[in-house]
C-alpha cells in the first residue's frame, strides 16, 4: 500500500460550478477524515467517517458541501455552487481506530482547488 | 475551548539545533503531534507524544511536553537545509473522534 491518495491533485473551476474530489485511504484504515487548509493557515477539520458512517461534521461544512463513503473504503467530497471562498487545499487523512485505541492519522497529498 | 498557537517563523543556521514551540488549551488532549509540510505538499507525520509522557526522542527529533503549562516543543538536532518547511503541531481531542486541531504552523528556514 502506498498510502493515502487523492484525486485530482489540482482543480480550477468557475464560480457556481460543482466539483467532486476523491480520497482513497490506506486499505486497513477504518477512519477517514477531511480537512481544509487555506493559505497561511493550519488545516481545519471538516468531517470524518468510521467505516461508512459519517460521525461528525464541522460547522465549517455548509449545506453546499457533502461527503460520502458508501462502502467504507474511498470517500468523495462534493462542493456545489462553488464560491471564491472555497479556494483552498482539501486534505484527506485516514487512521485505524478500535475501542480505546487510537492510531495516528496519515495524510494524502491534497487537492488544491481554485475557484475563479 | 480548542486553540493551538505557534510562532510564525524560525530561522537557523545549518548544523545548529532548532526549537519550535507550541501551546494548546484543551486539557483533554490525548495525543500531541508534529507534522511537516513542504511547499505544495500534504502533511508528513514526524512524531507524536502521548499526553502522559514528558519527553520522546526519535533520532534527531526530541519532543518535550509540559502538561501543566500546556506547552509542547520540537527540537531538531543538526538542522539541515532539507528541514526547511512548515511545522504544525496538532492536538487530538479525547472523545472528539480523534480529530486534529492544528496550529497555524511555524515556517523553518535553514540557511548555510
Amino acid at each position: 500500500d502506498t498510502g493515502v491518495s487523492q484525486n485530482p491533485r489540482h482543480k480550477i473551476t468557475k464560480r457556481g460550478q460543482n466539483v467532486t474530489f476523491r480520497c482513497d485511504p490506506i486499505s486497513e484504515h477504518n477512519r477517514l477524515y477531511w480537512y481544509r487548509q487555506t493559505l497561511g493557515q493550519g488545516p481545519e477539520f471538516l468531517t470524518y467517517f468510521q467505516n461508512e458512517a459519517q460521525l461528525e461534521k464541522s460547522r465549517l461544512l455548509s449545506d453546499r458541501f457533502s461527503a460520502e463513503r458508501p462502502k467504507g473504503s474511498f470517500s468523495t467530497l462534493e462542493i456545489q455552487r462553488t464560491e471564491q471562498g472555497d479556494s483552498a487545499m482539501y486534505l484527506c487523512a485516514s487512521s485505524f481506530s478500535e475501542s480505546g485505541y487510537q492510531e495516528t492519522q496519515y495524510f494524502g497529498p491534497g487537492t488544491r482547488l481554485l475557484v475563479l | 475551548g480548542e486553540d493551538v498557537e505557534q510562532s510564525l517563523f524560525l530561522s537557523v543556521r545549518e548544523g545548529d539545533s532548532s526549537v519550535i514551540n507550541c501551546t494548546y488549551t484543551d486539557s483533554s488532549s490525548t495525543y500531541l503531534y508534529w507534522y511537516k509540510q513542504e511547499p505544495g505538499a500534504g502533511l508528513q507525520l514526524l512524531t507524536y507524544i502521548f499526553s502522559n509522557m514528558d519527553m520522546k526522542q526519535d533520532q534527531r527529533l526530541t519532543v518535550l511536553l509540559n502538561k501543566k503549562d500546556k506547552h509542547l516543543s520540537l527540537r531538531i538536532a543538526d538542522t539541515q537545509t532539507g528541514d526547511s518547511a512548515i511545522y504544525f503541531c496538532a492536538e487530538s481531542i479525547f472523545g472528539g473522534g480523534d480529530k486534529l486541531i492544528f496550529g497555524t504552523g511555524t515556517r523553518l528556514q535553514v540557511f548555510p
